[in-house]
């Protein structure tokens, strides 16, 4: 099973600041298959990013991810008040699939 | 509009049975999977399994493998999670969501939730 490990456990951040968030996994992630899901308190996660690079429909072009291999990053270019969340990665290139901890965006 | 709706909040006793249920609108039902996530309060999510609506080809994470039951009913685009003798530990918010592949999927339209409460 492959593990995600996301970093920080916390980021606190104002609005307008850029935001940096790590996901490393344990082994490879096939053809990068790694997706990023943002979850707001007493809502469903809605996905922003898939295949580690592509924004979801819909999804502000202030949101970006990139990496290969083990190691991952979403970027959110200058927050808005609606972007502070819990923020997942998920790796889908291996059964089981698996998420990270979450990374917590909170208003400095 | 893509729609994923799950029936109610449960509130069931320690070796109770359950079924939960989700109904798929807005895309054809039968041309996507339908997966299943589990977050236990104050947690993450974890992938428990996964079934295809056109000819129920089911598959489980090995973590929830003979614990829960995955199934479906394409007649009326509805997919189901169900338990036969509950525990306590089953407590969480289960999402379905709508999955690409049986073999890589990533979730790109979830259900609200449903709360399954087990207590004595």
């Amino acid at each position: 099973e492959i593990v995600l490990t996301q970093s920080p456990g916390t980021l606190s951040l104002s609005p307008g600041e850029r935001a940096t968030l790590s996901c490393r996994a344990s082994q490879n992630i096939i053809s990068n298959f790694l997706a990023w899901y943002q979850q707001k308190p007493g809502q469903a996660p809605r996905l922003l990013i898939y295949g580690a690079s592509s924004r979801a429909t819909g999804i502000p072009d202030r949101f970006s991810g990139s990496g290969s291999g083990t190691d991952f990053t979403l970027t959110i270019s200058r927050l808005e008040p609606e972007d502070f969340a819990v923020y997942y990665c998920q790796q889908y290139g291996n059964s089981p699939w698996t998420f990270g901890q979450g990374t917590k965006v909170e208003i400095k | 509009e893509v729609q994923l709706v799950q029936s109610g909040a449960e509130v069931k006793k320690p070796g109770e049975s359950l079924r939960i249920s989700c109904k798929g609108s807005g895309y054809s039902f039968t041309n996507y999977w339908i997966a299943w996530v589990r977050q236990m309060p104050g947690k993450g999510l974890e992938w428990m399994g996964i079934i295809y609506p056109a000819d129920s080809d089911t598959r489980y994470s090995p973590s929830f493998q003979g614990q829960v039951t995955i199934s479906a009913d394409k007649s009326i685009s509805t997919a189901y999670l169900q338990w036969s003798n509950l525990k306590a530990s089953d407590t969480a918010m289960y999402y379905c969501v709508r999955g690409w592949s049986g073999s890589y999927s990533y979730f790109d339209y979830w259900g609200q939730g449903t709360l399954v409460t087990v207590s004595s």
